[in-house]
């Protein structure tokens, strides 16, 4: 886990307002992950990222849901007008060769958003 | 897309005892990880096995991949092991994890 750095860790919002969320991955990665877990389930893929590209977004909601990771500084995942059903445990991680031998993929702790 | 079925779903244990904790997948995987979230929240990476064999102190994961099962081992069970384990797998051409629904784990003193 060490290295993958997420903030905020706790974030409350209220409804109608947007949440966003920073990832820094490892250093020497260049590709990154958004996962979601939901109250009491398993983590789903959100979007997968690497410098200025979205490679893959097939698991995000098609609405208020955003995701960049700029040539500089960290991924930013970015929500509008977020509602109840948002409220989620974001989990961002990074790697560093995707789909080859020996390419662990390192998670950060978490960034907990509650919408009120 | 892949399908991961982890078993059993819940599983409460007295400290000391051994488990094992079985991941299975429908199709061949470039990837495997086992995880460890505690009570906290926290992602904790045990073991990057798309196959065979490792060990680290009382936990062991073994991955059969022409089977499509991995099998993780704790033994000597402590409270602090307590918490969710989760089996995710990255399919071959692929490159994301999908993650199975997990194992919670109870270890009672």
């Amino acid at each position: 886990n060490a290295g993958v750095m997420q903030n905020p860790r706790h974030l409350v919002r209220r409804r109608g307002q947007e949440a966003r969320l920073r990832c820094s991955p490892m250093k020497g990665h260049s590709h990154v992950y958004w996962y979601r877990q939901l109250p009491e389930e398993g983590l789903k893929f959100m979007v997968y990222l690497q410098k200025e590209n979205i490679i893959d977004e097939s698991g995000m909601p098609k609405e208020r849901f955003s995701a960049e990771f700029p040539k500089e500084g960290p991924s930013i995942l970015r929500i509008q007008q977020v509602v109840r059903g948002d409220s989620a445990a974001y989990f961002c991680a990074s790697s560093a060769n995707p789909g080859s031998s020996g390419n662990t993929i390192y998670f950060g702790e978490g960034s907990w958003l509650t919408v009120v | 897309g892949i399908q991961v079925e982890q078993s059993p779903p819940d599983l409460i244990l007295q400290e000391g005892a051994n488990s094992t904790l079985r991941c299975n997948f429908s199709d061949s995987v470039n990837n495997l990880q086992w995880f460890h979230q505690n009570p906290w929240g926290q992602l904790i990476n045990l073991f990057y096995i798309p196959s065979g064999t490792k060990q680290n102190g009382r936990l062991s994961a073994t991955t059969v991949a022409t089977e499509r099962y991995s099998l993780l081992y704790i033994s000597s069970s402590q409270t602090t092991d307590s918490g969710v384990y989760f089996c995710a797998v990255e399919r071959s051409g692929y490159s994301t994890l999908t993650f199975g629904k997990g194992t919670m784990l109870l270890v009672s003193p």
